[in-house]
């Protein structure tokens, strides 16, 4: 079966700094991943899809890249709209364990 | 507009069963593979099924094999979720989901 790993699990962080979140694969999944974003009581959104395409009217702030088993998803300069959990997927499949971003 | 609504969640006892249904819109159905996933109170996200589009091919997460079975028809748009020997830990809100879209969920809960 695969597996997805993310790191960090958490990360501090303040408004207005570059955050780089990272995924890796325990396949190759082409660039078949997502990216999430849950806040408390909220569902998921999707932030990014295709491993690097913006879902349309997610803020330009955010990108994805990546390709087989190592991705990440930066945020150029994080709002404190931004602060939540975050989750990368191989398309209808495992999900990593999440990154929860927090104010330092 | 592609849409997905789930129905089917409730309160049931451990060791029983419920069967979850959800109703796809505005796409192919048959063209897609389709999956369940699941959220815990609390807890991350969690994959629990997915099937191939024509149904010849299905997996599971571990912690629901030959438990629960996924299932479709493509002639009525549907996805299923047939949920056997329910235990407390499978309490969750249960979604259904085309690749990145999703359903809003809904909640099962797993309770004597």
């Amino acid at each position: 079966d695969s597996a997805m790993t993310q790191s960090p699990s958490t990360l501090s962080a303040l408004v207005g700094d570059r955050v780089t979140i990272t995924c890796r694969a325990s396949r190759d999944i082409s660039t078949w991943l997502a990216w999430y974003q849950q806040k408390p009581g909220k569902a998921p959104q999707v932030l990014v899809y295709e491993a690097s395409r913006l879902q349309s009217g997610v803020p330009s702030r955010f990108s994805g890249s990546g390709s087989g088993t190592e991705f990440t998803l930066t945020i150029s300069s994080l709002q404190p709209d931004d602060f939540a959990t975050y989750y990368c997927q191989e398309y209808s499949a495992v999900f990593g364990p999440g990154t929860r971003v927090e104010m330092k | 507009e592609v849409q997905l609504v789930e129905s089917g969640g409730g309160l049931v006892q451990p060791g029983g069963s419920l069967r979850l249904s959800c109703a796809a819109s505005g796409f192919r159905f048959s063209s897609f593979w389709m999956s369940w996933v699941r959220q815990a109170p609390g807890k991350g996200l969690q994959w629990v099924a997915n099937i191939k589009p024509d149904g010849t091919e299905i997996y599971y997460a571990d912690s629901v094999r030959g438990r629960f079975t996924i299932s479709r028809d493509n002639a009525k748009n549907s996805l299923y979720l047939q949920m056997n020997s329910l235990r407390v830990d499978d309490t969750a809100v249960y979604y259904c989901a085309r690749d990145i879209v999703w359903g809003p969920g809904s909640l099962v809960t797993v309770s004597s």
